[in-house]
């Protein structure tokens, strides 16, 4: 079956500009995490749906990110007002939902860089 | 902080040689570890866990060890072959605390045929 799904999978866009990040999880998957990924690093944990409720957004660095999921499936990650240092690959990951270890299955992610 | 992190950043390894990969971890709460492979524009994929009342756990030519007394974990693979070359990352858990990941810097592994 299909996997987790992330558009679009590169982003250029200038300081200042708004953007949005869209993830579509594997179907029937009721936890969805957004990541943060920079060179060299490894994934920097954002956001973590449970349903359309955000349950977790103690990583969102500040107020400029935004993420929604409306419908509990599909999720957006929203920026605004980017900035340089806001460049970076930003992965999704849905899970069944069903315990707090269930595995975690990642997108390929989105590169987003702001010029 | 407390947080996860990797001895070596690059690990290079002829086919059919056996690779170990080593982390460290600083939170003596973390009880839970995942192994994730990430291939070059790819997102991590799961590899294996291990539960911090288990010190070995075997996978499919994949072996982790957990140390907890020097919070230290490792990942084994057996006859590497040049489809294991990938970053590894180690990822902590503190299921009693929070089911959030912090995952390490990574490790690259480089299989030469």
């Amino acid at each position: 079956g299909a996997g987790v799904s992330q558009t679009p999978s590169n982003k250029v866009t200038e300081k200042g500009k708004y953007v949005e990040l869209r993830c579509d999880p594997i179907s029937g998957h009721t936890a969805l995490y957004w990541y943060r990924q920079s060179l060299g690093q490894g994934p920097e944990f954002l956001i973590y749906f449970q349903g359309t409720g955000a349950a977790d957004d103690s990583g969102l660095p500040n107020d400029r990110f935004f993420a929604v999921r409306p419908e509990g499936s599909v999720s957006t990650l929203k920026i605004q007002r980017t900035e340089r240092g806001d460049s970076a690959v930003y992965l999704c990951a849905s899970s069944l939902g069903d315990t707090l270890t269930d595995t975690q299955y990642f997108g390929p992610g989105t590169r987003l860089t702001v010029l | 902080g407390e947080s996860v992190g990797l001895h070596l950043p690059t690990l290079s390894v002829q086919e059919g040689d056996n690779s170990i990969i080593n982390c460290a971890y600083s939170n003596s709460a973390s009880d839970y570890f995942i192994w994730y492979k990430q291939e070059s524009g790819k997102g991590p994929q799961f590899i294996i866990d291990i539960r911090s009342n288990m010190d070995k756990r075997q996978g499919q030519r994949v072996t982790v060890l957990l140390n907890k007394t020097v919070k230290h974990l490792s990942l084994q693979i057996a006859a590497t072959q040049p489809g294991d070359s990938a970053v590894y990352f180690c990822a902590e858990y503190n299921l009693g605390g929070s089911y959030i990941p912090t995952f390490g810097r990574g490790t690259s592994l480089i299989v030469h045929p």
